[in-house]
């Protein structure tokens, strides 16, 4: 069974510039979580998809925002970007609702702003 | 506000050696306990998973513990290998989606 994918692997982006950023979780999963890693913070959460409608949103600017499509596909959205969004951004998967269930993570997009 | 600390914050060890990684977490509502282990600039491989009903999942050389009313969490490797280096991360999920620690920078020795 195929993991999780997430795409562009890479990205470079200037200051002021908005961003867009696509998961496809595992087949037959619900639920996909966004994550940001930065070495300071360490790893937040960003927001949970399910079902199509967001179930819970992590304390992010609304600069950043997200949505899921029927076929449980998922992308996030990252308006006028800041220098401090340059980040791995992660992406997980489980099969239904994200706190019971275990997820899984892609390989993430490493964001760069310039 | 669910806090998860892990210690040590690093940890450099010689191949063979028994290791045990510590997590712990402020709020014992939790639904499971994940340990995950992430290689540089890569995304997460998830371990083990223990329910908040559990006390202990194991996996080949790996052994976690879940004291849920103590709010601790252990992850015991066996007999360390070079290839175990990486950073082991724990998170804890409840109400909302993981919480994570900032990790233990795992580095065995040949």
């Amino acid at each position: 069974k195929a993991g999780v994918t997430q795409t562009p692997r890479y990205l470079i982006k200037t200051r002021g510039q908005q961003v867009t950023l696509s998961c496809s979780p595992i087949s037959g999963h619900r639920s996909v979580s966004w994550y940001q890693q930065t070495p300071g913070q360490g790893l937040q959460f960003l927001f949970e998809y399910f079902s199509e409608t967001q179930r819970n949103k992590g304390n992010f600017p609304g600069r950043f925002s997200g949505r899921q499509f029927s076929n449980s596909r998922s992308e996030m959205n990252v308006s006028t970007l800041e220098l401090g969004d340059s980040a791995l951004y992660l992406c997980a998967s489980s099969l239904e609702v994200a706190g019971n269930y275990e997820q899984y993570f892609g390989p993430g997009t490493r964001l760069t702003v310039t | 506000k669910q806090e998860v600390t892990q210690i040590p914050a690093a940890l450099s060890v010689p191949e063979g050696e028994n290791l045990v990684l510590n997590c712990s977490f402020t709020d014992s509502a939790i639904y499971n306990l994940q340990w995950f282990r992430q290689d540089p600039g890569k995304g997460l491989t998830s371990l083990l998973l223990i329910q908040s009903s559990q006390r202990e999942q194991t996996s080949g050389r790996l052994n976690a513990s879940l004291d849920k009313s103590s709010g601790r969490s252990t992850l015991y490797i066996a007999a360390s290998q070079p290839g175990d280096s990486a950073t082991y991360l724990c998170a804890v999920s409840g109400n909302t989606p993981l919480v994570f620690g900032k990790g233990t920078r795992l580095s065995v020795i040949a």
